[in-house]
């Protein structure tokens, strides 16, 4: 399976803290981007890093890629209860192609 | 409009119906997706079409079968579905200025009896 691999599979974490997921992949990639799902519904797009980047910052979240080992990691630092959801990393191996990770599923406690 | 809308919300069919999920965006996208999702699982792809095109179909059994009768629409046919096939179908679309990003619809929870 080209699938990714992502971890933790579940966090939970006081509200204020910093959440951290990291994803791998197998295949060389054209750019790699983060969505978040809440229960049930439509993913949201929340960050696109391309192959030649190294770090990305949107707002609270901050995003690496190292594609020698073939990673990336989204930190969402102060969480808030509204961020409770699932995290999926997907990555674009070519034209038109998305291959999403395992999902991390964060719970941020009030 | 940024926004990708499927039809209907919620499905429940019997192995011997014939329904079709539909999917709009009209944000002027160049290729349009369906996804077929599994409680606490990632999304799979199943087809993509570019430019009205069918351009990626993975390997998706006969019982689903999509349709793009304009840039705007997607559809997917179902017909003998098993009761496996019971999941979140989601549609998403890219194109525009945002080249790379997926715009996804809120989905269709189909259940198969």
């Amino acid at each position: 399976s080209q699938q990714g691999e992502e971890d933790p599979q579940a966090l939970s974490i006081q509200e204020g803290e910093n959440a951290t997921m990291n994803c791998s992949y197998k295949t060389s990639i054209n750019n790699l981007q983060w969505y978040r799902q809440n229960s049930g519904r439509g993913l949201v797009h929340l960050i696109l890093i391309r192959s030649n980047e190294r770090e990305k910052h949107s707002g609270r979240l901050r995003v690496t890629l190292d594609t020698s080992k073939k990673s990336s990691s989204l930190l969402i630092t102060a969480s808030r209860a509204a961020d409770t959801a699932s995290y999926f990393c997907a990555t674009s191996p070519g034209t038109y192609k998305y291959i999403f990770g395992t999902g991390t599923r964060l719970k941020v406690l009030a | 409009d940024t926004e990708v809308t499927q039809t209907p919300k919620h499905l429940v069919m019997g192995m011997t119906n014939k329904k079709s999920l539909k999917c709009e965006q009209h944000m002027g996208h160049r290729a349009m997706y369906w996804y077929k999702q599994k409680a606490k699982k990632p999304p799979e792809l199943m087809f993509v079409y570019s430019y009205e095109k069918l351009s990626i179909n993975e390997s998706v059994p006969s019982r689903f079968s999509p349709e793009c009768p304009n840039s705007s629409l997607l559809n997917l046919h179902l017909h003998a579905l098993q009761p496996e096939d019971s999941a979140l179908y989601l549609c998403a679309s890219i194109g525009g200025a945002d080249t790379d990003t997926q715009y996804f619809g809120p989905g269709t929870r189909l259940t198969v009896l």
